[in-house]
C-alpha cells in the first residue's frame, strides 16, 4: 500500500470556523488529490496538485483552498466551514497520469454542526 | 445524465453465486477504466484495470465494451470477504478520473 496520511481521521466543528486537512505521501508521487465522499455521489474532486506549489481547481471547489509547498504535503482548508462541508475527505496520490492508479487515504470524517 | 452510471444495488447474494456488476459511461473519449472496491468506512482501492481485450484476476472478470460504452465486473464463487461496495472509474483525460456512486455486494453465509 501507498505510504499515505491524513490528519485528523475525525473532526467536529461549527459553521464559520476555518478548518485545514492534511495529507502526507511517502511515496514521491508527483501528482496528488483532494475528493470529498457523499452519499448517491461517486468522489467529487475539489482540488488538485501537479507539483510543488502548482495546483488548480476541481469540479467542486467553492469554499476550499489547497497548498503544496513540498512534495510530500498537501492541504485543504474549508475557509469557513458549512453544514454543506460535511463530508468525508479522501486524499489521492498518483505517480503518472492516466496509466497509474491513484492511491487513497484512509479519508478524514468531518462534520460541521 | 452522470458521466458515470452504475446501479447502487445492492446485490444480495449466498456465497458460492456468481454476480455481475455494469457501469456506463457517457465520454467516448474515455481512456482509461478501472474498478475500485470500498469497504465500509474505508478508502477506495484498485481492484482491477479494464481492458478492452477483457482481462481477469482469478475469480473476477472485467470487460469493456467501447461502442456501447460499458463497463462490466463479474465475480465468481462469490466469498463472504466479497461483501463491499465496487466503484467504476473512467478515466476521461487529463487530470479528470470519474469514479462512479458504486454498488454495493452483500455475499450472505
Amino acid at each position: 500500500d501507498a505510504g499515505i496520511t491524513q490528519s485528523p481521521r475525525h473532526k467536529v466543528t461549527e459553521t464559520g470556523t476555518p478548518v485545514t486537512l492534511r495529507c502526507h505521501q511517502t511515496e514521491n508521487h508527483r501528482y496528488m488529490y483532494w475528493y470529498r465522499q457523499d452519499p448517491g455521489h461517486g468522489l467529487r474532486l475539489i482540488h488538485y496538485s501537479y507539483g510543488v506549489k502548482d495546483t488548480d481547481k476541481g469540479e467542486v471547489s467553492d469554499g476550499y483552498s489547497v497548498s503544496r509547498s513540498k512534495t510530500e504535503d498537501f492541504l485543504l482548508t474549508l475557509e469557513s466551514a458549512t453544514s454543506s462541508q460535511t463530508s468525508v475527505y479522501f486524499c489521492a496520490t498518483q505517480g503518472a497520469i492516466g496509466t497509474d492508479t491513484q492511491y487513497f487515504g484512509p479519508g478524514t470524517r468531518l462534520t460541521v454542526l | 445524465r452522470k458521466e458515470v452510471e452504475q446501479d447502487p444495488g445492492p446485490f444480495n447474494v449466498p456465497e458460492g453465486a456468481t454476480v455481475a456488476f455494469n457501469c456506463t459511461y457517457s465520454n467516448s473519449a474515455s481512456q482509461s477504466f478501472f474498478w475500485y472496491r470500498q469497504d465500509c468506512r474505508k478508502e477506495p482501492k484498485l481492484l482491477m484495470s479494464v481492458y478492452s481485450s477483457g482481462n481477469e484476476d482469478g475469480r473476477f472478470t472485467a470487460q469493456l465494451n467501447r461502442a456501447s460504452q460499458y463497463i462490466s465486473l463479474l465475480i465468481r464463487d462469490s466469498k463472504l470477504s466479497d461483501s463491499a461496495t465496487y466503484l467504476c472509474v473512467v478515466f476521461t483525460g487529463g487530470f479528470k478520473t470519474i469514479f462512479g456512486a458504486g454498488t454495493r455486494l452483500f455475499v450472505k453465509a
